[in-house]
């Protein structure tokens, strides 16, 4: 199986600041590489799909970039609504498998 | 608007079997795939396994061959897992999820049930 590591486990982060968590694969996953927001007591919610395609009706703040093995999402300027816990998704292979999450608070 | 509706929280013996259901609307069943997902309490997520809501064709992650079996009804638009041999282990939040192709993403995701494997 791919395991996919996240990083940082736990980020804190002011109001508009720019904010970058990290995904990295344990082989090349060619792009197919997902994030999802899950807020506390909530189902998942896809933001970013293929590395870097933003979903519907999800803010320009979020974005995704990578290749290979390592993957970024950014958020450009934190608002408090973005507390929530980030997670990376590879499609590459199956079976699909999830990194452990960045928990990402307000400073 | 898409709607996947999830059953109701269980509590379950150790043992016993659970059979989940998610049920959708808004959308052309037989057209998508849906596949199941488990997060135990403060951890990580885990791929199940999915079924295609046309042919009732099912993929399934190996780990959980013998523990999970996913079936369809397409006359109520409904996917179901059933999870056999409960022990604590099974103790989780499970999500249906839906996908538009075999390698697709999730655009849609059921609330969740949360399964209790307690004596």
């Amino acid at each position: 199986d791919i395991q996919m590591t996240q990083s940082p486990s736990f980020l804190s982060a002011s109001v508009g600041e720019r904010v970058t968590l990290s995904c990295r694969a344990s082989q090349n996953i060619n792009k197919y590489l997902d994030w999802y927001q899950q807020k506390l007591g909530e189902a998942p919610k896809l933001l970013i799909y293929n590395t870097n395609n933003l979903h519907t009706g999800i803010p320009s703040r979020f974005s995704g970039s990578g290749s290979g093995t390592d993957y970024t999402l950014t958020i450009s300027s934190l608002q408090p609504e973005d507390v929530a816990t980030y997670f990376c998704l590879q499609r590459n292979s199956w079976p699909w498998t999830f990194g452990g999450g960045t928990k990402l608070e307000l400073k | 608007e898409v709607q996947l509706q999830q059953s109701g929280a269980e509590l379950v013996k150790p043992g016993a079997s659970v059979k989940l259901s998610c049920k959708t609307s808004g959308y052309t069943f037989s057209n998508y795939y849906m596949s199941w997902l488990k997060q135990m309490p403060g951890q990580n997520i885990e791929w199940i396994g999915n079924i295609y809501g046309g042919n009732g064709g099912t993929g399934y992650n190996q780990k959980f061959k013998g523990k999970a079996t996913l079936t369809v009804d397409k006359s109520s638009s409904t996917a179901y897992m059933d999870l056999s041999s409960l022990t604590s282990e099974d103790s989780a939040v499970y999500f249906c999820a839906r996908h538009r192709a075999p390698l697709g993403y999730f655009d849609f995701w059921g609330p969740g049930t949360m399964v209790t494997v307690s004596s």
